[in-house]
């Protein structure tokens, strides 16, 4: 059964700094990755999807990489800033299934 | 646009009351989805729809039902409410072709609360 894990659960940072977000999964037999935003109370924003073939994914200040054969993914936030606050959701793609999530990393950025 | 619809976004039962939740989608998917997210949880997989073909995750209670008349609809039926069925409601679809290339597309979410 696959299981995603993200780490950090929660981070903190000044305005402006780069940042990475970690995400793990224990099967490598995915379809693709999704990085996910959701604000407070709000749903699912897709971010960035990579394809299982691929290595990374960009869309302005994010990149994504993806190390299929170790079970691994960043989220790399450039220049953060405050509108970037929120939960971060890592989601795989395994079959013909819906997507297995993990928990969130809670981000602040501080003004 | 092309997008997913939920309705409501809030909705508040008493315990034991059924109800349903409402998703409409404009993207004519095949692949309809619902998932259940408590607090500071994943969100986490109840069933999906794949054009009429009905498929239930093995550890779904019993006590949630979904209903799909067509392609556009999906519902959510839960039957008796408790108070741990309280959670966001998330639909969400895709497009039928099993490739790296399918995005799914979530909706809003709908908050249920239940007294």
């Amino acid at each position: 059964k696959q299981e995603v894990t993200q780490i950090p659960a929660a981070l903190s940072v000044p305005e402006g700094e780069n940042l990475v977000l970690n995400c793990s999964f224990t099967d490598s037999a995915i379809y693709n990755l999704q990085w996910f935003r959701q604000d407070p109370g709000k749903g699912l924003t897709s971010l960035l999807l990579i394809q299982s073939s691929q290595r990374e994914q960009t869309s302005g200040r994010l990149n994504a990489s993806l190390d299929k054969s170790s079970g691994r993914s960043t989220l790399y936030i450039a220049a953060s800033q405050p509108g970037d606050s929120a939960t971060y959701l890592c989601a795989v793609r395994g079959g013909a299934d819906g997507l297995t999530f993990g928990k969130g990393t809670h981000l602040i950025i501080q003004p | 646009d092309a997008m997913v619809i939920q309705n409501p976004r809030y909705q508040v039962t008493q315990f034991g009351k059924p109800v349903t939740l409402s998703c409409s989608q404009t993207l004519n998917h095949n692949v309809m989805y619902w998932y259940q997210q408590k607090s500071s949880q994943a969100p986490k997989l109840l069933f999906h729809y794949y054009d009429k073909d009905f498929n239930n995750e093995a550890d779904t209670p019993d006590n949630f039902q979904s209903r799909r008349p067509n392609t556009s609809f999906c519902f959510l039926d839960i039957r008796s409410p408790g108070l741990g069925d309280a959670a966001m409601y998330l639909c969400a679809t895709s497009s039928a072709a099993l490739s790296s290339y399918n995005e799914q597309f979530f909706g809003p979410g709908t908050r249920l609360t239940v007294l």
